[in-house]
């Protein structure tokens, strides 16, 4: 059964570099049709997309966000990850990676990102 | 952009009673390309139904999602303890894929 499993740094400073890793096991990255995504869920509010990528590499991000975020995948590792640049207090959020055939069916739990000095 | 507005934002039923949720596009999304999810605190969501109409694995019957062009209705036939829950649409018919704001299912 494939499972996603998110870790990175919990509390960011303002103006730094957010970075998340999201591991992938009972399945390989590579197999299928699949989109590697990340979303994320400010505190009490509704779900964003934040971009995807496949496993050639290619990718796609959300045009609020495209100029800080890079999502690259390791398929040695069988992982992908999430970076986003000059982070501000707007950024604090649980972070989910997912995977997408035709909707996002496996879910990571989330990892919760603060941004604070 | 594609915008994804569900109405209403919270809906107040009982136990055994037919929820209807709606999720409206602001331009034609390919049904194909239209899924529900249900998150429940402190958990990540779930899949319910992709292509607007189908159930994802384990999902109990009593879910259906119906809809096409700019109009999809996500039903609940009848409401189980567990289903109390916040319900999101979105959609990957654009480069830009999107969610609804959500609905939130609360016990009267």
């Amino acid at each position: 059964q494939l499972q996603l499993k998110e870790s990175g740094s919990g509390l960011v400073k303002p103006s730094q570099t957010l970075s998340l890793t999201c591991a992938v096991s009972g399945g390989s990255i590579s197999s299928g049709p699949y989109s590697w995504t990340w979303i994320r869920q400010p505190p009490g509010k509704g779900l964003e997309w934040i971009g995807h990528v496949y496993p050639s590499g290619s990718f796609s991000y959300n045009p609020s966000l495209k100029r800080r975020v890079t999502i690259s995948v390791d398929k040695s590792k069988n992982q992908f990850s999430l970076k986003l640049s000059s982070v501000t207090a707007a950024d604090t959020a649980v972070y989910f990676c997912a995977r997408a055939p035709d909707a996002f069916d496996v879910w990571g739990q989330g990892t919760t990102v603060t941004v604070s000095s | 952009e594609i915008v994804l507005t569900q109405s209403p934002g919270t809906l107040s039923l009982s136990p055994g009673e037919r929820a209807t949720l709606s999720c409206r596009a602001s331009q034609s999304v390919s049904s194909s390309f239209l899924a529900w999810y249900q998150q429940k605190p402190g958990q990540a969501p779930r899949l319910l139904m992709y292509g607007a109409s189908s159930r994802a694995t384990g999902i109990p019957d009593r879910f259906s999602g119906s809809g096409s062009g700019t109009d999809f209705t996500l039903t609940i036939s009848r409401l189980e303890p567990e289903d109390f829950a916040v319900y999101y649409c979105q959609q990957f018919g654009s480069t830009l894929w999107t969610f609804g704001q959500g609905t939130k299912v609360e016990i009267k």
